[in-house]
């Protein structure tokens, strides 16, 4: 079945540093891939997203391109802020066995803290 | 605005009892989905529907049950055959249409403690 493998937390940057959260993944077919991000105590807000090979998503200075010959979406921030510190999951769709909902099948989430 | 509005935010459950958490949507979204979240894990699908009056399970729907009766309400039952209910439950709603992305978009969630 459908699997996200996500790069484990937690990640501690200092203010202005470059971030690159790993995410690589295993689908049948070819799924849309996405960033979602999650406040304390919040539900989670998508952050960005690639439909097919090659796409670049990108939002509030986040980057993260999808990439079929190694399954990867990794995300990537050039200059974090105190205000990025959140839970980021990694995520693919797949169409669920009959119509055409489609399941989210997610990473486990790393925590992210920047300190000024 | 458009959204997704989940109630409460927080319950507390004796054991035994049945709970329902609410889900409404105002974004005319088709399908709609309730996820269970346990610390440092992510995601995973309890129940999905596509359509009014029509629900499917998802992956982990043992314990819980769904109805559809309006387009914008998908409430949730935590029955007390659910083992560990303990956990912070999302709904989340996308379109179907052929056109659309498939994007879903979650509500703020409800914490669930069973005392």
């Amino acid at each position: 079945g459908d699997s996200v493998t996500q790069m484990e937390g937690p990640v501690t940057l200092s203010e202005e540093a470059f971030l690159t959260i790993n995410c690589t993944y295993t689908a049948t077919g070819y799924p849309s891939l996405f960033w979602y991000v999650q406040y304390p105590g919040e539900g989670l807000q998508l952050l960005l997203k690639a439909t097919k090979a090659d796409d670049k998503g990108s939002n509030k200075g986040f980057e993260a391109t999808y990439r079929k010959e190694t399954t990867s979406f990794h995300l990537e921030k050039g200059s974090v802020q105190v205000s990025d510190s959140a839970v980021y999951f990694c995520a693919l769709s797949g169409l669920i066995s009959s119509g055409s909902a489609r399941q989210l099948t997610f990473g486990s989430g790393t925590q992210l803290t920047v300190l000024p | 605005d458009g959204g997704i509005t989940q109630s409460p935010k927080y319950l507390f459950r004796k054991e035994g009892q049945n709970v329902t958490l609410s889900c409404e949507q105002n974004l005319n979204h088709d399908a709609m989905y309730w996820y269970r979240q346990d610390p440092g894990q992510g995601l995973r699908l309890i129940y999905y529907s596509q359509i009014v009056n029509d629900f499917q399970k998802g992956d982990i729907a043992e314990g819980y049950s769904v109805s559809r009766e309006k387009k914008e309400s998908f409430p949730l039952t935590v029955t007390s055959a659910q083992k560990n209910p303990t956990a912070f439950y999302l709904c989340a709603s996308s379109p179907l249409s052929p056109s659309s992305t498939d994007t879903q978009y979650f509500g703020p969630g409800t914490r669930l403690t069973v005392l």
